[in-house]
């Protein structure tokens, strides 16, 4: 069965930069998109981009753009999610998500990242 | 980008009632547009995709309709495992979420 299973939690200072992994397992990892969604404590879900795991393209949401890079690495089936410039507004669960079409069926744990001084 | 509205914010109603959730984007997404579920602690849940198609598992009570900019996620008759937050997302053109509807017991 499809699994993602991400990094640990993290604990952040302001304008430091994290890195989140996502390792895949029970599909061919170059066959789906990789998400990467956020949600703030209490708040609504948040599309941050996509990678084409087979070529690695990528598309973000211009809210991020210039501060976030998704990549992969297809021989260990792991996606990457690094964010930086953090400040306290970035605090929140970060998820990578997959599926085949244009819908996300198959979500990671989540991983929590904290920033405080 | 594109923006997705949805209504009500907040919608009250008992089980077995019937539940009417919509999600309207600021411009055509075509029928790229999918419906989750989300309980707290637990990430979200594939609903329905490309605007009216169950996923794997999900009861028949759940349905979607609609395309272009105006779709509805309805659901039959309430169970109470139903009561929780659903956020509708484009797949046209990038991945927005709309800012939710939370379903709560009345």
């Amino acid at each position: 069965q499809v699994q993602l299973v991400q990094s640990g939690a993290e604990v952040k200072k302001p304008g430091a930069s994290v890195k989140v992994s996502c390792k895949a397992s029970g599909y061919t990892f170059t066959s789906y998109a990789m998400h990467w969604v956020r949600q703030a404590p209490g708040q609504r879900l948040e599309w941050m981009g996509w990678i084409n795991s087979g070529d690695g393209s990528t598309k973000y949401s211009q809210k991020f753009q210039g501060r976030v890079i998704i990549t992969r690495d297809t021989s260990a089936n792991t996606a990457y999610m690094e964010l930086s410039s953090l400040t306290s507004e970035d605090t929140a669960v970060y998820y990578c998500a997959t599926g085949s079409g244009r819908s996300c069926a198959y979500w990671g744990q989540g991983t929590l990242v904290t920033v405080s001084s | 980008e594109i923006v997705l509205t949805q209504s009500p914010a907040t919608l009250s109603l008992s089980p077995g009632e019937r539940a009417t959730l919509s999600c309207r984007a600021s411009q055509s997404v075509s029928s790229y547009l999918a419906w989750y579920q989300q309980k707290p602690g637990q990430a979200p849940r594939l609903l329905i995709y490309d605007a009216s198609n169950r996923a794997t598992g999900i009861p028949a009570r759940f349905s979607g309709s609609g395309s272009g900019t105006d779709f509805t996620l309805t659901i039959s008759s309430l169970e109470p495992e139903d009561f929780a937050v659903y956020y509708c997302q484009q797949r046209s053109n990038g991945g927005t979420f709309g800012q939710g509807t939370k379903l709560e017991i009345k």
